[in-house]
């Protein structure tokens, strides 16, 4: 069966300062995977998808960045984080598009 | 611009009965929509979805139906049970090879025993 793993659970940081979120996804092969962002009071925002490695398509210009170094690895990444950047980040995975999105457990960020 | 809209915040419903949640949408082009169940600190995940093919679909206590002309949908469970607590999300595609799912800002069902 199929598995996604999001770390770190939660995480506090600094204004200013680097992130990375990881992701990866096990029992499939060549996935479809998705970053997202729920602001507080606000539903899913999706912020880069990408449908192979090193292919990243981003949906909002914003100060987030996304890669993609293997076929089931995908990292969410800032070289200096805004206070707008709190929030709920979700990874997900998809076999094909126009389908059942699978979400991991999510990462809260605060930035202070 | 919320493109898909759920809007009640929040309902509560009493065990045994029925729980409707809402969603209205905008875009015409959306056609195949899907609702989410999420619990605090975690994941959605996925519950039933529909096509916009068809006007209903059935999986078990839940019932998505969708009124086209209305650009309505809504998600029926019978009954409730006081495991549904929860946070549903409405999402959307808008079209065949569509990678992008809208989501609405979600209704928080509350089952009260």
């Amino acid at each position: 069966s199929q598995t996604i793993h999001q770390w770190p659970a939660t995480l506090v940081q600094p204004v200013g300062s680097p992130l990375s979120l990881e992701c990866t996804v096990e029992g499939t092969s060549n996935p479809n995977l998705y970053w997202y962002r729920q602001a507080a009071g606000r539903g899913l925002q999706l912020l880069f998808y990408s449908v192979g490695i090193g292919q990243i398509s981003s949906e909002v210009p914003q100060n987030l960045s996304a890669s993609r170094p293997q076929d089931r690895q995908f990292i969410l990444s800032s070289k200096k984080l805004l206070l707008s950047d709190s929030g709920f980040y979700l990874c997900a995975w998809g076999v094909y598009s126009y389908n059942e999105q699978f979400f991991g457990p999510g990462t809260r960020l605060t930035v202070l | 611009d919320q493109q898909v809209k759920q809007n009640s915040p929040s309902l509560s419903v009493q065990e045994g009965r029925i729980s409707i949640l809402n969603c209205d949408y905008t875009n015409s082009m959306f056609d195949y929509f899907l609702w989410y169940k999420k619990y605090p600190a975690e994941g959605p995940t996925f519950l039933i979805s529909i096509s916009s093919i068809k006007d209903k679909n059935e999986d078990g206590r839940f019932t998505v139906f969708l009124n086209k002309s209305a650009k309505h949908l809504s998600l029926h469970i019978v009954p409730s049970q006081p495991g549904d607590s929860a946070v549903y999300f409405c999402a959307a595609y808008s079209g065949a090879g569509s990678y992008q799912l809208t989501f609405g800002k979600g209704t928080k069902l509350s089952v009260i025993p």
